[in-house]
């Protein structure tokens, strides 16, 4: 079954650290890996994805994530954390991705990051 | 562009009664998706629409809950009758294939059954 994984409820940095929200996945092909962020009381927002060519992305707020086909990982990252980091971060794939994409995305339960001054 | 829009952003309703949750998609995305927030069961997927059909209503809890996209500017998600264990927020997002399935959502709407 096609599924992702975020083994982490909650982490917890203390600001200025840096800080790893973790995902994992398990779907078949070569497929797009997204991470969203909600606030309280907000939408999810986009903040970065994978398709394909360096396994580094870049993407909002600073924050970048790392894709390793071989542990079939894509961790979330940040070298400095913010207070207003604190919020709800949700690992998502599109299964099939580069030429099988279904439309959908599969998301992981999410990780709770808490940051105190 | 306005994002994708919700209405209501908040609903109160007694136990029995109809509910009407609806979802104006960003301009030129072909994908509709309605989701569920709960505390206990996290984000669910409800239904989603490619091109105005609906692809995989799997997700739609049961007889209750219907969907409907009537053209590419809007959508309905209906609740009737509405339980309390229907309570939660339900948020719509779209996407377009041509922009790698990102999904864009909106604010939700947080329903309340009394």
């Amino acid at each position: 079954a096609q599924s992702v994984a975020q083994p982490e409820d909650q982490v917890n940095v203390a600001e200025g650290n840096p800080l790893t929200v973790k995902c994992t996945y398990s779907v078949s092909g070569n497929p797009y890996l997204f991470w969203y962020v909600q606030y309280p009381n907000r939408g999810l927002q986009f903040l970065l994805k994978y398709i394909t060519g360096d396994n580094l992305v870049k993407g909002s707020y600073g924050f970048e994530a790392e894709f390793n086909k071989s542990q079939t990982s894509f961790h979330l990252k940040k070298p400095s954390a913010l207070v207003s980091d604190s919020a709800l971060y949700f690992c998502a794939v599109s299964p099939g991705g580069y030429g099988g994409s279904q439309g959908n995305l599969i998301f992981g339960k999410g990780t709770k990051l808490s940051v105190k001054p | 562009d306005a994002g994708v829009i919700q209405s209501p952003r908040h609903e109160v309703t007694e136990m029995g009664q109809e509910v009407t949750l609806r979802c104006k998609p960003i301009s030129g995305h072909d994908y509709l998706f309605w989701y569920r927030q709960t505390m206990m069961r996290g984000l669910e997927l409800l239904i989603y629409f490619n091109n105005n059909v609906p692809i995989d209503d799997s997700g739609m809890p049961e007889d209750r809950f219907s969907a409907k996209m009537p053209n590419a500017s809007f959508s309905t998600l209906k609740i009737q009758p509405s339980e309390p264990r229907d309570s939660a927020v339900y948020f719509c997002a779209s996407s377009s294939r041509g922009r790698a399935d990102t999904q864009y959502f909106g604010p939700g709407t947080r329903l309340t059954v009394l």
